[in-house]
């Protein structure tokens, strides 16, 4: 199930069932999006992307939908592994020349063996 | 692929001093890095744009005095926390852009302040 800690979110999932993991990004204007996994003490780790004229998109195991008339993102995974137990973060990129990209709170994945 | 090495990995210093934190490009060249800082439990927040050969762009809150930015070739950027404190004790990361939009990060640095 899926609970709120301290600060970050917890999805507790058994290994072998599919994850999905939500994110309400920010700003209206945001085109592009980024889906990143990190895991402890190391830096983000690339998943998936998807621009905004895009709704779905899909990779090995992964899919992300993006609605933007609720500003909403999710990321799917599918037949979760113990090694996809880790934090993950979405992220925007604003349509403008400063290339930031900003980050969401984050959920936490645990996955039950 | 595109490779963003940071160093160190980890550091421990005394109230007060500074440490300087270095983010390299390995196979490519970056004319912008950026620099976050995540508490535990907690997302990355962005700090500061780097920009190579002009003055980096801070983020609302940031102190630019207290957290020195330099950018001086396409492959280098580092960041100096000066006079640091133990609420500066964080995990400091670092990311480029070796292609369009996509970013690379490096493996982050963890500042404890003693």
């Amino acid at each position: 199930g899926e609970s709120v800690g301290l600060h970050l979110p917890t999805l507790s999932v058994q290994e072998g069932d599919n994850s999905i993991i939500n994110c309400a990004y920010s700003n209206s204007a945001s085109d592009y999006f980024i889906w990143y996994k990190q895991e402890s003490g190391k830096g983000p780790q690339f998943i998936i992307d998807i621009r905004s004229n895009m709704d779905k998109r899909q990779g090995q195991r992964v899919t992300v939908l993006l609605n933007k008339t609720v500003k909403h993102l999710s990321l799917q995974i599918a037949a979760t592994q113990p090694g996809d137990s880790a934090v993950y973060f979405c992220a925007e990129n604003l349509r403008d020349s400063s290339y930031k990209l900003i980050f969401g709170s984050g959920t936490r994945l645990l996955v039950r063996p | 692929g595109a490779v963003v090495s940071q160093h160190p990995s980890w550091v421990i210093c005394k109230s007060g001093t500074s440490v300087k934190i270095e983010c390299r490009s390995l196979d490519f060249q970056a004319t912008t890095m950026f620099w976050y800082r995540q508490f535990p439990k907690q997302s990355l927040m962005l700090m500061a744009t780097s920009n190579e050969g002009s003055k980096a762009t801070y983020e609302q809150g940031v102190e630019k005095d207290k957290f020195l930015i330099n950018h001086a070739s396409l492959t280098l950027s580092t960041l100096t926390v000066t006079s640091a404190h133990p609420e500066d004790s964080s995990f400091y990361i670092c990311s480029a852009m070796p292609q369009g939009p996509r970013y690379t990060f490096g493996s982050g640095t963890r500042l404890t302040v003693v």
